[in-house]
């Protein structure tokens, strides 16, 4: 079984730009999550979709990350624009089911981030 | 407030040597208490799941145990192999019914690193 897939697995941007990161589940998970991971600090959840609706963006800076994943399956995370704080890993994870805590999540490699 | 500690941050041992990792936590209601493992460059993977009414959970040489009486854990890593050095990160879950959808409360995780 193929795993979440995220691309690309590294960036490296100037403060003020602009990018957006890719993720492609795991194949018939109805879950989809979005978490930024800060060096030495535990994954924090920014959004968490259930096929296409949103289920929990209560921590997703919404003043200049945007996520979306129309056709219920791939997702992307955009920040734009990025400051230096934002510099950290952001990882995908998916599970089969919207009972997030008694389904495991499956986590992608990650994107490392890093705002110059 | 919710929250998940872990000790210690980091943790260096000898090849071959066991050792103790500890969480705990002050999240409530309580529901699961996920131990996982999160290589260098890679997204979290799941070790063990316990729930209220479990106190011990095995994985191999990865011992986990719960006392959900004082909200502690512990994962106990017998004969470490040099691919053990990773973070591990501690994950408590709250019940679907106390009405939040953000019900993971992530902790800050350990460092081990096993040295030849």
């Amino acid at each position: 079984e193929a795993g979440v897939a995220q691309s690309p697995r590294y960036k490296i941007i100037e403060k003020r730009q602009s990018v957006a990161f890719w993720c492609n589940p795991i194949s018939g998970h109805a879950t989809l999550y979005w978490y930024q991971q800060i060096l030495g600090q535990g994954p924090k959840l920014l959004i968490q979709f259930q096929n296409n609706g949103v289920v929990d963006d209560s921590q997703l800076p919404k003043d200049r990350f945007s996520a979306e994943r129309l056709k219920g399956v791939d997702s992307t995370l955009k920040i734009q624009p990025a400051k230096l704080e934002d510099s950290a890993v952001y990882l995908c994870a998916s599970s089969l089911s919207p009972r997030g805590g008694y389904q495991t999540q499956y986590f992608g490699p990650g994107t490392r981030l890093l705002v110059l | 407030k919710n929250q998940v500690e872990q000790s210690p941050q980091s943790l260096i041992i000898l090849e071959g040597k066991n050792c103790t990792l500890q969480c705990n936590y002050t999240v409530s209601p309580f529901s699961n208490l996920r131990w996982y493992k999160q290589d260098t460059g890679r997204g979290p993977v799941s070790l063990t799941i316990m729930t209220f009414s479990e106190n011990t959970k095995s994985n191999g040489r990865y011992t986990a145990t719960l006392d959900a009486d004082t909200k502690q854990s512990s994962l106990h890593i017998t004969a470490s192999q040099l691919s053990d050095s990773a973070s591990y990160i501690c994950v408590v879950t709250r019940p679907e019914s106390s009405g939040s959808a953000r019900q993971l409360t992530f902790g800050s995780g350990t460092q081990l690193t096993v040295l030849p």
